[in-house]
């Protein structure tokens, strides 16, 4: 079984830029979440695509955008970045029924924005 | 709005000593609540959550829905158990949009 994986594991922008950051879900997850965590904060979620549709979105502006593709790989985009963009984003994935809302973790892109 | 306040940035306690990490929500309906642990250089995992009412690794976790609140307890701790725990909520709509606390260092003495 292959876990969540995330690329890359670094990235730093300036601002203004745009960025795409990758995720692989777990074999057998039709789900991915995308989540930002800023220093000392827990991860804060930002949205979800389920079966290729985006099914919820936190609070976050519309320069923050993404895609689930028919692998169930998503990709998580950011326009016109800021400062307070740095930070790390974390993705998910999880699987339909009864364990739907277990979220299983990639180790996440850590993004810095100078 | 739905919230999760984990009130100590960090707690510290001896080895073999309980231990209590405290857990409190705000939501008014149905909430489906998670303990995640990150241990060092590891990525973020589920520990427990409260529909299965198991023990994992030794810690419990009640859900108190009068006093809004899902404190994860250990009766020994142990060094191996010093990680970075964060409690988290559900709704049981579709979108499945899980909100964390702001997280608890737990540092086990020796």
């Amino acid at each position: 079984e292959t876990g969540v994986t995330q690329s890359p594991t670094h990235l730093i922008k300036t601002r203004g830029q745009q960025v795409t950051l990758r995720c692989s879900s777990q074999s057998g997850h039709n789900t991915v979440s995308w989540y930002q965590q800023a220093l000392g904060q827990g991860p804060q979620f930002i949205f979800q695509y389920y079966r290729e549709e985006e099914n919820g979105r936190g609070n976050f502006p519309p320069r923050f955008s993404g895609l689930q593709f028919p692998n169930y790989s998503s990709e998580l985009n950011v326009n016109a970045l800021e400062l307070d963009d740095s930070a790390l984003y974390l993705c998910a994935s999880s699987s339909d029924g009864s364990a739907k809302n277990i979220q299983y973790f990639g180790a996440g892109t850590r993004l810095s924005v100078l | 709005a739905q919230r999760v306040t984990q009130p100590e940035k960090l707690l510290s306690v001896f080895k073999g000593a309980p231990v209590e990490l405290k857990c409190n929500y705000s939501y008014s309906g149905s909430p489906e609540l998670f303990w995640y642990v990150q241990y060092s250089r590891q990525r973020l995992q589920l520990l427990l959550r409260h529909i299965s009412r198991e023990s994992i690794k030794g810690f419990t976790a009640d859900l108190n829905k009068g006093e809004t609140s899902f404190h994860l307890k250990k009766p020994f701790a142990q060094e191996e158990d010093s990680a970075m725990y964060y409690c988290a909520l559900t709704t049981y709509s579709s979108a499945s949009k899980i909100i964390f606390g702001s997280g608890t260092r737990l540092s086990i003495r020796p």
